[in-house]
């Protein structure tokens, strides 16, 4: 099985403040790799698909990038609302499988 | 739009089974595949299971296999989730999320099971 590591497992940023989120996959998973943030209390939200794609009404100060085995997430000015905790996820297709990674909670400094 | 609201709270005493439905709304169902994810208080997330709701194929976690099914109906546009033999970590919020190939675009507001003598 495919196992998912990120670092860091939190973090304590100024607003404002660029942050970033590594995420590595135990085997190469080309750019089947997705990212969410849940707020407390709420389901989980796709922000990007496949590495890099920002999903549509998602703020552009969000991005990803990375393929093969290694990938980043980065908020490039924290703002208040961005307080939440990140996964990653991968995707398996033989057969079908999803991966999440532990997570990396975000607070404001 | 498109909509996934799933059932209500539950608790159960261990040992017991329990049933969460997801019913989905503003798409084709068959069109979407359905999966489920957990995350018991405090933890992350964890993948449960998956179910096409076109051909009903499954997948399940391996430490799930033996004690979760699921079942579509596709006359109403539902997946339920049940596990059994429940202990006390099982206690979660299990929700339910539409695979849009490689991800999941949307998602249920969750369900609360919590295993309690």
């Amino acid at each position: 099985d495919i196992q998912m590591t990120q670092s860091p497992s939190s973090l304590s940023a100024s607003v404002g403040d660029r942050v970033t989120i590594t995420c590595q996959a135990s085997q190469d998973i080309s750019n089947f790799l997705n990212w969410y943030q849940q707020k407390p209390g709420k389901a989980p939200k796709l922000l990007i698909s496949d590495a890099s794609n920002l999903k549509t009404g998602v703020p552009l100060r969000f991005s990803g990038s990375g393929s093969g085995t290694d990938f980043t997430f980065t908020i490039s000015s924290l703002q208040p609302e961005d307080i939440a905790t990140y996964y990653c996820q991968q995707f398996d297709n033989l057969p079908v499988k999803f991966t999440f990674g532990p997570g990396t909670k975000v607070d404001i400094k | 739009q498109v909509q996934l609201v799933q059932s209500g709270a539950e608790v159960k005493r261990p040992g017991a089974s329990v049933k969460v439905s997801c019913k989905t709304s503003g798409y084709t169902f068959t069109n979407y595949d359905i999966s489920w994810v957990r995350q018991a208080p405090g933890r992350g997330l964890e993948w449960m299971a998956y179910i096409s709701t076109y051909n009903g194929n499954t997948n399940f976690a391996q430490k799930l296999q033996d004690r979760l099914s699921m079942t579509t109906d596709t006359s109403t546009s539902t997946a339920y989730m049940e596990l059994r033999s429940l202990t006390s970590d099982d206690t979660a919020v299990y929700y339910c999320a539409r695979v849009a190939g490689r991800e999941f675009d949307y998602w249920g507001q969750g369900a609360l099971v919590t295993v309690s003598s």
